[in-house]
């Protein structure tokens, strides 16, 4: 069974750094490229970043760019995203998500919150 | 960016109704890379139908979707209790974006 578990998610004050972490089970990690995507409180999906199942490929969306770094530890199964000069505006719950061209499973996800 | 415009905001309708979602791209969205997904509350969302048309592994034949180019659909033939909850179109041909999404609420 395939499983995404996040984790690293918290209370953080505006300038301040995160690290995410989504573990993952029940596949070949390795072979999949991987996403991140975030939901504001009461708001749509917003893509952040994707990674391939090598690292080569890395794409951010414009509104973290520069301040986030998708990464991966194929030999132990994970994701991550360190989130650095973090903002009001990423409060989010974030989700990694697994891309077979579209995002066939979804961790549950973990919530960040930017606050003073 | 490829912005996608979903419609209605909100659609109000009774179970055993039809229900039918518009998702509409600003440029064409090449291969029809368009999937429709389902979010229930506290819930991550959940893949419905990707390539336009094609049902995920266990999604019921209820679903469906269709489309091409800029204009995309998603029907439910005959709503379920299960099925009330929010809607997000997906395109993955350019980038990735998200349509704003479309609550399907009870009457």
């Amino acid at each position: 069974e395939v499983q995404l578990v996040e984790s690293g998610g918290g209370l953080v004050k505006p300038g301040g750094s995160l690290r995410l972490s989504c573990a993952a089970s029940g596949f070949t990690f390795s072979s999949y490229s991987m996403n991140w995507v975030r939901q504001a409180p009461g708001k749509g999906l917003e893509w952040v970043s994707s990674i391939s199942s090598s690292s080569s490929y890395i794409y951010y969306a414009d509104s973290v760019k520069g301040r986030f770094t998708i990464s991966r530890d194929n030999a132990k199964n994970s994701l991550y995203l360190q989130m650095n000069s973090l903002r009001a505006e990423d409060t989010a719950v974030y989700y990694c998500a697994r891309k077979l061209i579209y995002f066939d499973y979804w961790g549950q996800g973990t919530l960040v919150t930017v606050s003073s | 960016e490829i912005v996608l415009t979903q419609s209605p905001g909100t659609l109000s309708l009774s179970p055993g109704e039809r229900a039918t979602l518009s998702c509409r791209a600003s440029q064409s969205v090449s291969s029809s890379y368009l999937a429709w997904y389902q979010q229930k509350p506290g819930q991550a969302p959940r893949l419905l139908i990707y390539g336009a048309s094609s049902r995920a592994t266990g999604i019921p034949d209820r679903f469906s979707g269709s489309g091409s180019g800029t204009d995309f659909t998603l029907t439910i033939s005959r709503l379920e209790p299960e099925d009330f909850a929010v809607y997000y179109c997906q395109q993955y041909g350019s980038s990735v974006t998200f349509g704003p999404g479309t609550k399907v609420d009870i009457k």
